[in-house]
């Protein structure tokens, strides 16, 4: 079950750069999607979601965009700061359906110093 | 800042016993999820729960596991007979209303 791909496994920026994390998906059903950050021994944590409406979203130095003809969504970082080194999740879901969270399998982001 | 609590942080288990994951969401928040995540792999959805029933569940959730909301605080994950293959990290959610969601930090299972 493939429904949502990160096909970069592993991405490296250097400090104050930008980072583009990507994400396709295969359902066009999907009509939400959320970025979630994730550090070692800790659980995944929200950043940035975007509706299927949208084209858009930004939350500070986040911005998702989402290609919905191409089924691709990515997450902008700007600046990248060596904080932001984690595993970036990017997940999908029906929002009128029944709560189903496809997640993909993550792309880890190194920034550094 | 309220936060979704889970415990053990690590459970360990020997094959074919019952174990029981243990999970406090956010007090005023109504669905609930559990995931799990196999050692390198991606985050799988296990089920969500709202209104005291099940609102989804994966092909992963078979009969072997349950979800219980005992006490309207506690959410609970059981699986009653454990398989080698179940060994990964356990983590609830939970969510106000979808689609955000808050993690706990997770409950380490090693079947042996």
């Amino acid at each position: 079950d493939q429904q949502v791909k990160q096909n970069s496994p592993s991405l490296s920026v250097q400090e104050g750069r930008i980072s583009i994390l990507n994400c396709d998906y295969t359902n066009s059903m999907f009509d939400y999607f959320l970025w979630y950050k994730k550090y070692p021994a800790e659980g995944p944590t929200f950043l940035i979601s975007i509706s299927s409406i949208k084209d858009k979203n930004e939350d500070g130095r986040f911005t998702v965009f989402l290609n919905k003809s191409a089924k691709h969504l990515s997450l902008h970082i700007v600046p990248s700061q060596p904080g932001d080194s984690a595993v970036y999740f990017c997940a999908a879901t029906i929002i009128s359906g029944t709560y189903k969270y496809i997640f993909g399998t993550g792309t880890r982001l190194k920034v550094l110093a | 800042e309220p936060e979704v609590t889970q415990t053990p942080s690590h459970q360990v288990t020997q094959m074919g016993q019952e174990v029981i994951l243990r999970c406090v969401p956010i007090s005023n928040h109504l669905y609930f999820y559990w995931y799990r995540q196999i050692l390198g792999q991606k985050v799988e959805f296990l089920v969500s729960f709202y209104n005291n029933e099940i609102s989804e569940k994966s092909e992963i959730f078979d009969d072997q596991f349950s979800v219980e909301r005992p006490d309207g605080s506690n959410f609970t994950l059981k699986i009653r007979s454990t398989k080698l293959e179940d060994s990964a990290m356990y983590f609830c959610a939970s969510s106000p209303l979808p689609p955000a969601q808050h993690f706990g930090d997770g409950t380490r299972l090693s079947i042996l």
